[in-house]
């Protein structure tokens, strides 16, 4: 089993919908979580991080279901703007990697 | 402004033909990483290290050298290229390495073709 699996998509959703990815992971004892969002062919940069049951940032809401090792990203009002890659990263407890999703696509139709 | 810099932003090269990528940050972080991103594969942690002269290897090593001689700069070795090496390279820092709050910031990417 992979350490951090995503649905790697395409969602097409029209402007202004509710559109919401998931992200699972394989190792109970992991304590934080980080949605990083890329561009095509730029680097990943932080949109949120996820230290509890979870964090919200305007129209950005990330949830954590421990029991069920899952954390999700929802995105209402969807912009045309929101249309990227969006990678769950799953740093370890131990040792020194971060774990990479493969990312979900995001494409925001007019 | 705090950065992780990365150059050369693309490079094409032929099979054998040693090069180096290299990595600076100016934010005094420990930890340092390379990842390539291939498509369908997702970021794949190529080296790391976790302070000056300590490295080691992550899930897909072969065919890369890095070294760590001093904190802020980190390049990427290819000694003899070749095509399978073909890729968007990523460098990236952390304050501490992964723990409860630390993020990870990358560089702008190299995009690497190996003919």
């Amino acid at each position: 089993r992979k350490e951090v699996e995503q649905d790697p998509g395409p969602f097409n959703v029209p402007e202004g919908a509710t559109v919401a990815f998931n992200c699972t992971y394989s190792n109970s004892a992991s304590q934080s979580f980080f949605w990083y969002r890329q561009d095509c062919r730029k680097e990943p940069k932080l949109l949120m991080s996820v230290y509890s049951s979870g964090n919200e940032d305007g129209r950005f809401t990330a949830q954590l279901n421990r029991a069920s090792q899952y954390i999700s990203l929802l995105i209402r009002d969807s912009k045309l703007s929101d249309s990227a890659t969006y990678l769950c990263v799953v740093p370890p407890n131990t040792g020194n990697q971060f774990y990479f999703g493969t990312g979900t696509s995001l494409t925001v139709i007019p | 402004e705090a950065q992780v810099t990365q150059n050369p932003r693309y490079l094409i090269t032929v099979t054998g033909k040693k090069l180096t990528v290299t990595c600076s940050q100016n934010m005094n972080h420990e930890y340092m990483s390379w990842y390539r991103q291939d498509p369908g594969l997702g970021l794949r942690q190529i080296y790391y290290s976790m302070n000056v002269e300590v490295t080691d290897k992550g899930d897909v090593p072969e065919g890369y050298k890095v070294s760590r001689k001093e904190k802020r700069n980190f390049p990427l070795i290819l000694e003899s290229p070749s095509p399978n090496q073909t890729s968007l390279y990523f460098c990236a820092s952390s304050r501490t390495g992964p723990g409860l709050v630390e993020k990870l910031f990358f560089g702008s990417g190299t995009q690497l073709s190996v003919l």
